[in-house]
């Protein structure tokens, strides 16, 4: 069975343009979790998706960020415009059921590394 | 969710017994022991979780004390491939709950 897939795994953009990181769930996981590591700063939460409902988006730091996840598929989150700030790890999570409510485990992908210039 | 406290690094030599400790002082009667594990600049990695009892796996051990207040997380054996920054989250198991991660504890295995 194919784990949490994102892509790409690394990207280096000019401050100011555009990114869009993609992330795939394990297939049937209705909950979908973003979140990011800002370079020497703890883990951080961003949002969280059951299906295609953002259930909670607590956690995104300012209206340049946008995540979809239309079809409660695959997810996607955009960055527009990027700033210096923004760069750090991105990974995605996934969980079966609502997550921690019946001792699931949640599955992260390997990260989506972005880099602003 | 109930805050932890971790040691920010610790060493063990390969083959033996890794021990983390974390506390919860203010853990809740409801809220559940989690550990996870980064590897380098991997994504994080489920290991274990509990709520009163001990539990066991393939990969780890946890022991949770009498009131609660404190776990310790065991790899048995650890090897160079256990070198990984580890995380203790406590939280409740509800609809739409998400990990918080703190700082973790950074052990570097060695041989």
């Amino acid at each position: 069975e194919a784990g949490v897939t994102q892509f790409p795994s690394h990207s280096v953009i000019e401050k100011g343009q555009t990114v869009t990181l993609r992330c795939d769930p394990i297939s049937g996981h209705d909950n979908l979790y973003w979140y990011r590591r800002v370079m020497g700063k703890e883990i951080k939460f961003l949002l969280h998706f059951v299906k295609e409902s953002k259930q909670d988006e607590s956690g995104m730091p300012n209206n340049r960020f946008l995540a979809e996840r239309t079809g409660g598929t695959y997810s996607t989150l955009k960055v527009q415009p990027a700033e210096l700030e923004d760069s750090g790890v991105y990974f995605c999570a996934s969980s079966q059921q609502g997550a921690f409510s019946m001792n699931t485990e949640a599955f992260f992908g390997q990260g989506t590394r972005l880099t602003v210039v | 969710d109930a805050k932890t406290t971790q040691p920010p690094s610790m060493d063990c030599a390969e083959g033996r017994a890794a021990n983390l400790p974390c506390n919860h002082s203010t853990i809740s009667g409801n809220e559940y022991v989690y550990w996870y594990r980064q590897i380098h600049s991997q994504g994080p990695q489920y290991i274990i979780h509990g709520l009163k009892n001990n539990e066991t796996n393939e990969m780890a051990s946890l022991i949770i004390t009498e009131d609660r207040k404190s776990s310790t997380l065991i790899l048995p054996h650890a090897t160079l491939r256990d070198t990984a920054v580890y995380y203790c989250i406590v939280l409740l198991h509800n609809a739409g709950n998400m990990l918080t991660f703190g700082g973790g504890t950074r052990l570097m295995v060695k041989p």
